[in-house]
């Protein structure tokens, strides 16, 4: 299973960009790398997933590198209701193609006023 | 859409009681997910079904905790008998298809004294 390396905290002034970096250096090529965040006593939530190729949604933007080996996260505008713990997760296949999400310990962003 | 929902939020019992955790999945999502949260080992997956079918409870930690899903929109979590070792919140989660996002309920906070 491929693992993940992310910062242990980082913070960020509020209205500015966070960059999120993430190492999967020994992920394989049909693995998928998946974003969640967890705000304080609530359930982990989706944020963003992708291949290769860059993705953007309306939360967040996921850029790959082209050796597949890092990636990063990045929210555009943080404001302070992104302070959270952000994961960063290579998706395991499993029989049947469920997907099993081995969650890390994450990275701990606080969005500073 | 209400999400998937989780009863009770919290639950405190004595050691040797049983608790029993429920989860109502989102509705037409045919994978359902039980974690298990803790400061020390993270977020873990204990069992995932499958249309009502248990696929892969390898996570379940010993004999005293069973899951069982009788149709598509509950599932249960029990622990019998509970110790304080199992003190944790407990997630469930739910996705469309195996490769589908997943959607986390808000969780059950477990305390045995």
């Amino acid at each position: 299973d491929a693992k993940t390396t992310q910062p242990t905290s980082m913070d960020c002034a509020e209205g500015r960009a966070a960059n999120l970096p993430c190492n999967h250096s020994t992920i394989s090529g049909n693995e998928y790398v998946y974003w969640y965040r967890q705000i304080h006593s609530q359930g982990p939530q989706y944020i963003i997933h992708g291949l290769k190729n860059n993705e953007t949604n309306e939360m967040a933007s996921l850029i790959i590198t082209e050796d597949r080996k890092s990636s990063t996260l990045i929210l555009p505008h943080a404001t302070l209701r992104d302070t959270a713990v952000y994961y960063c997760i290579v998706r395991v296949p499993l029989i049947q193609g469920a997907q099993k999400l081995v969650f890390g310990q994450g990275t701990r962003l606080t969005i500073n006023p | 859409d209400a999400g998937v929902i989780q009863s009770p939020r919290h639950e405190v019992t004595e050691m040797g009681q049983e608790v029993t955790l429920r989860c109502k999945p989102i509705s037409g999502h045919d994978y359902l997910f039980w974690y298990r949260q803790t400061m020390m080992r993270g977020l873990e997956l204990l069992i995932y079904f499958n249309n009502n079918v248990p696929i892969d409870d390898s996570g379940m930690p010993e004999d005293r905790f069973s899951a069982k899903m009788p149709n598509a929109s509950f599932s249960t979590l029990k622990i019998q008998p509970s110790e304080p070792r199992d003190s944790a919140v407990y997630f469930c989660a739910s996705s469309w298809t195996g490769a589908s996002p997943l959607h986390f309920g808000n969780g059950t906070r477990l305390t045995v004294t």
